[in-house]
């Protein structure tokens, strides 16, 4: 059965202080690792998707990066808009695979 | 500005009375989805149509029903709400089932039981 972890659950921050969130991963063949961020209240926003070991994909202070095992999302000197739920889902390969989330990672930045 | 579409985005509704939430999209995908996210949880799929063929998943319980009128339109019915179905519904849609599954979401339709 396909899993998925993240770690931590919370996370605070201040303004400026880097850090990365951590998503594991089990499945049996992996076809996409997706990164969305959650705002509360609201449908997940789509960040990325990494395909393979060893692939990054950034996005103003993001950075994601991908392994056999885990993905981590990196923070750069982030600011309180960063603020918000990112969730970490897989879709394994096979025809018509449908996607597996975490439960996410509730990210605080203090100014 | 292509995009997903849910209306209403905040519903409440009695114990036993039935429910309609609705989803369109400008976006033409061809696969469209329904998830169910309760508080600090993962989203959890409950369907998906992949153009008119219609899957369930296992776990869904017989008291949610889904509709695909057209391409832009999705519908989901709940029969006989109990308090446990109190949530934030998801609609989702993507560009084909067998590529690489980007979904791109709804904001979502908050849905209180009373």
């Amino acid at each position: 059965e396909d899993q998925v972890t993240q770690s931590p659950e919370a996370l605070r921050l201040q303004e400026g202080e880097s850090s990365s969130l951590n998503c594991s991963y089990t499945v049996s063949g992996l076809r996409g690792l997706f990164w969305y961020r959650q705002d509360p209240g609201k449908g997940p926003e789509f960040l990325f998707t990494l395909y393979s070991a060893g692939e990054e994909k950034e996005k103003e202070r993001l950075k994601a990066t991908l392994t056999k095992k885990e993905s981590f999302l990196h923070i750069t000197a982030p600011k309180p808009e960063d603020s918000a739920t990112y969730l970490c889902a897989v879709q394994p390969t096979g025809a018509n695979s449908k996607l597996t989330f975490g439960k996410g990672i509730t990210l605080s930045v203090r100014p | 500005d292509a995009m997903v579409i849910q209306n209403p985005r905040y519903q409440v509704t009695q114990f036993g009375k039935p429910v309609t939430l609705s989803c369109s999209q400008t976006l033409n995908h061809n696969v469209m989805y329904w998830y169910q996210q309760k508080s600090s949880q993962a989203p959890k799929l409950l369907f998906h149509y992949y153009d008119k063929d219609f899957n369930n998943e296992a776990d869904t319980p017989d008291n949610f029903q889904s509709r695909r009128p057209n391409t832009s339109f999705c519908f989901l019915d709940i029969r006989s709400p109990g308090l446990g179905d109190a949530a934030m519904y998801l609609c989702a849609t993507s560009r084909v089932a067998s590529g690489t599954n980007e979904q791109f979401f709804g904001p979502g339709t908050r849905l209180t039981v009373l």
